[in-house]
């Protein structure tokens, strides 16, 4: 059974820094692109950041470039967030996801919130 | 960046009713638009994927169709599980833009 799992989420203050993590079972992550999507308290989805099968290509919603960095490891089947410089506005559900051929994000994990505040 | 706006924001139906959800592109995407539902609590679940082709295992009372620009959701028999958020999603280019959200009440 396809299954993603994050991790890691919980408070931090503004500025801090958080990383998630997403493990993966049931398929092998190197041949699929990865991709993070939140949700804030009381609003929409929003896509983050994907990742290439290799690693070597990486896209992110301009909200969050310079400050999020995503990234994988094939060897241990997970795929990871660094959040730095964190905001109030980051405050939400993340969740992981596979990415399928076509861009539609079939597998999705439960999501962990990552709450920012003093 | 591509935009896309889903209307209506929020919808009143009953269990039985057709309903129809559009999404409106801000240039053109081809087919490469994605719908999802999303209840409070779950993962997000992907119903259709490239504008027109249903998801295994989601009922037939799910459809969608368009390109280019316009594309719409349609349930034909609401059931009582179906109330939820609604999405749209292109996975034309980066980033992959979802909709604002259609949210879909019990009349």
């Amino acid at each position: 059974e396809v299954q993603v799992v994050e991790s890691g989420g919980g408070l931090v203050q503004p500025g801090g820094s958080l990383r998630l993590s997403c493990a993966a079972s049931g398929f092998n992550i190197r041949t699929y692109w990865m991709s993070w999507v939140r949700q804030a308290p009381g609003k929409g989805l929003e896509w983050v950041a994907k990742i290439k099968e290799d690693g070597s290509e990486k896209h992110y919603v301009d909200s969050v470039k310079g400050r999020f960095t995503i990234s994988r490891d094939n060897a241990k089947n997970s795929l990871y967030l660094q959040m730095n410089s964190l905001r109030a506005e980051d405050t939400a559900v993340y969740y992981c996801a596979r990415d399928e051929p076509g861009g539609h994000l079939l597998h999705w994990g439960q999501g962990t919130l990552v709450t920012v505040s003093s | 960046d591509i935009q896309m706006t889903q209307s209506p924001s929020s919808l009143s139906a009953s269990v039985g009713d057709r309903v129809t959800i559009t999404c409106r592109a801000s240039q053109n995407i081809r087919t490469f638009l994605n719908w999802y539902h999303h209840k409070p609590g779950k993962a997000p679940k992907l119903l259709i994927y490239a504008a027109s082709n249903l998801q295994t295992g989601v009922p037939s009372r799910f459809s969608g169709s368009g390109s280019g620009t316009d594309f719409t959701l349609t349930i034909s028999s609401l059931q009582p599980e179906d109330f939820a958020t609604y999405y749209c999603q292109q996975s034309y280019s980066n980033p992959h833009n979802f909709g604002q959200g259609t949210e879909l009440e019990i009349k």
